[in-house]
């Protein structure tokens, strides 16, 4: 079955790198997304990145995927205090995209608070 | 270009109440989507619509109906609220293209009595 499993929580000081991290058991998967949630407000895509890929970089956030093991992260480098929302991992299996539906699949989303 | 609105924002109802709350996008996406999201549960696809005139279940239908109305508009209906339903909805597009990347409204948090 589709799954997405994420820890709930994470706190860091402001400045410090956040790794948040995401655990997939579709092995078919295309495309996996990062979406940003603050406070009160809707999803906001971070970043994606495609399945043969290793790795991304975006100014301050690095995907990595490893695909062997299903496991991806994002990192934040300089976390700041405006960083603090909740971090949905997604994934589209590869039976919907090849329908074309772009069903994502999220995972529960992980907490992140920054210290100041 | 406003992205993906929702109206209601907030909306109180009573059990066996009816109300649809409404989404429309101005990217031309061909696909759109209804989300439910309850704590500790992550985001749940309701229905989604393809494209223009078709719709489909997704993983939590019961309850709810929708409308593709045009290919900017995706309502989603309530015929008779029950507490279960309280939560945040989440309408979402994407063009259907080799990205399929889903853009989000900013959501209607609704109470139901």
């Amino acid at each position: 079955g589709e799954d997405v499993e994420q820890s709930l929580f994470l706190s860091v000081r402001e400045g410090d790198s956040s790794v948040i991290n995401c655990t997939y058991t579709d092995s078919s998967s295309t495309y996996l997304y990062w979406y940003k949630q603050e406070p009160g407000a809707g999803l906001q895509l971070l970043t994606y990145i495609f399945s043969n890929m290793d790795m991304k970089q975006d100014q301050r956030l690095t995907v990595l995927l490893n695909k062997k093991d299903k496991h991806l992260s994002l990192r934040i480098a300089d976390t700041q205090t405006g960083d603090s929302a909740i971090y949905f991992c997604a994934e589209i299996p590869i039976l919907n995209y090849g329908g074309s539906q772009g069903n994502l699949i999220f995972g529960k989303g992980t907490k992140l608070s920054v210290k100041p | 270009n406003a992205g993906v609105t929702q109206t209601p924002k907030f909306q109180v109802l009573k059990t066996g109440q009816s109300m649809t709350l409404q989404c429309a996008q101005d990217m031309n996406h061909n696909s759109m989507y209804w989300y439910r999201q309850d704590p500790g549960m992550g985001l749940r696809l309701i229905y989604y619509s393809a494209s223009e005139g078709t719709t489909d279940k997704g993983e939590v239908p019961n309850g709810y109906n929708v409308s593709r109305l045009n290919k900017r508009e995706f309502s989603l209906r309530l015929e008779s609220a029950a507490p279960s339903q309280t939560s945040v909805y989440f309408c979402a597009s994407s063009e259907l293209g080799p990205t399929d990347t889903q853009y989000f409204g900013p959501g209607t948090r609704l109470t139901v009595l």
